[in-house]
């Protein structure tokens, strides 16, 4: 099974820039998140789709963020302008109904690492 | 709403020691809880999961946690640190029954193993 699909690895702008990631998901999940990883923390959730609809977008920077997921496949996350706390990993997952007691599963893409100079 | 603490940010052991990293959880609904690895430039990896079947949790490379209500932790070992252990680990929790909820993280735990 093809793992979440996530480009570009690396992305080197300056401040004020615009930058888009993209996400591929596994194939049938219909849920996908986005987290924000800045060093040394721990992932914390921008968004959260459900299909092509936002389930969550709480703590997504409204100002300069936006994300969309078009035929509830694959996802963009772009930020316009950038500021240089904007650097970062940004990750994408997927989740999947388990079988028995497991609820539910989750896979990581390996994330875009972003660095606004 | 759910949150997870973990206690110490980094932690150094001996090749050969026991691992303990250490991860307190918060939740209003009974929580699954999960534990992943993260290597340098690389992704998260499930390492093991509660969901309330059982209490004590095996996952892979020779870790396992325990889950214990009473003291609302969820704590990682590991009898025996190999270098390859040495990475970021992050306890993370979901509102287990609620269905299709995020995971919240901890801030994570950089093991050191020592030669």
């Amino acid at each position: 099974e093809a793992g979440v699909a996530q480009s570009p690895r690396y992305k080197i702008i300056e401040k004020r820039q615009s930058v888009a990631f993209w996400c591929n998901p596994i194939s049938g999940h219909a849920t996908l998140y986005w987290y924000q990883q800045i060093l040394g923390q721990g992932p914390k959730l921008l968004i959260q789709f459900q299909n092509n609809g936002v389930v969550d977008d709480s703590q997504l920077p409204k100002d300069r963020f936006s994300a969309e997921r078009l035929k509830g496949v694959d996802s963009t996350l772009k930020i316009q302008p950038a500021k240089l706390e904007d650097s970062a990993v940004y990750l994408c997952a997927s989740s999947f109904p388990t079988t028995g007691p497991g609820g539910w599963g989750y896979t990581f893409g390996s994330g875009t690492r972003l660095t606004v100079v | 709403a759910q949150s997870v603490t973990q206690l110490g940010s980094h932690v150094s052991v001996s090749e050969g020691a026991l691992v303990l990293l250490r991860c307190n959880y918060s939740s209003s609904v009974p929580p699954y809880l999960f534990w992943y690895v993260q290597y340098p430039n690389q992704g998260l990896q499930l390492l093991l999961k509660y969901t309330s079947a059982a209490t004590l949790v095996k996952g892979i490379n020779g870790f396992e946690a325990e889950f214990k209500k009473s003291e609302t932790s969820f704590h990682l070992t590991k009898p025996s640190a190999h270098m390859s252990d040495a990475a970021e680990y992050f306890c993370a929790v979901s509102a287990g029954n609620s269905g299709n909820t995020p995971l919240v993280f901890g801030k994570g735990t950089r093991l050191s193993v020592i030669a």
